[in-house]
């Protein structure tokens, strides 16, 4: 199946420093997403992108969906303690695993751990 | 703003007991899953419903898994004869559709103890 390689696992910053993540894969992704996940809660969406080369911001948030269609980054800049919390990428597959039609599925990186120090 | 709703926010069970975990889909939704993420690991989707059947599953969702839509705005996750490594957050979401251009809203999951 899909496997979706997200680096780096945990990032210890200052408030105000720029951070970078990203995820890797070697199969191809339609749909590339980054969510974020506070403790005890669901994953809520930052940024979605759905072509490649697309870049798109969010506020703070900077996102590129890789020309190859196998990786994606995520910059957050000059962060703040609220950005605290774990990041992960999600694709979207273009097949299932039979090689059909995928529904929405959504395979997801082991996360990156973010604390940010005040 | 309308959300994915989940209950029970925390089910303990013994080994072997059945579990129904409900969801409530955001209401204009057509598409709904779940996902489950064991403590510490990342997030693995189960399964994927729509029309009242299931369009897509994982591997990990055999026999003892099933999903159900028995009334217009609850969806339910059953597992027939718990396990221990079944012990894990359990995340219901929903979409309005399944193609590529649509968001999946995340419910705040159920977590599920396996005793």
């Amino acid at each position: 199946g899909q496997q979706l390689n997200q680096s780096p696992q945990s990032m210890f910053i200052q408030e105000g420093e720029d951070v970078s993540m990203n995820c890797t894969s070697s199969s191809i992704f339609n749909t590339w997403l980054w969510y974020k996940q506070d403790p005890g809660e669901g994953p809520v969406l930052l940024i979605a992108l759905y072509k490649a080369g697309e870049l798109t911001s969010n506020g703070r948030l900077t996102a590129q969906f890789g020309i190859t269609r196998k990786d994606s980054f995520l910059n957050i800049s000059a962060s703040i303690p609220s950005d605290v919390g774990i990041y992960f990428c999600a694709g979207q597959p273009i097949a299932d695993n039979a090689g059909g039609t995928s529904y929405g599925k959504l395979t997801f990186g082991q996360g990156t751990i973010l604390t940010v120090h005040p | 703003e309308p959300e994915v709703t989940q209950t029970p926010s925390h089910q303990v069970t013994q080994m072997g007991q059945e579990v129904i975990l409900r969801c409530v889909p955001i209401s204009n939704h057509l598409y709904f899953y779940w996902y489950r993420q064991i403590l510490g690991q990342k997030v693995e989707f189960l399964v994927s419903f729509y029309n009242n059947e299931i369009s897509e599953k994982s591997e990990i969702f055999d026999d003892q898994f099933s999903v159900e839509r028995p009334d217009g705005s609850n969806f339910t996750l059953k597992i027939r004869s718990t396990k221990l490594e079944d012990s894990a957050m359990y995340f219901c979401a929903s979409s309005k559709s399944g193609g590529r251009a649509d968001t999946q809203y995340f419910g705040p999951g159920t977590r599920l103890t396996v005793l």
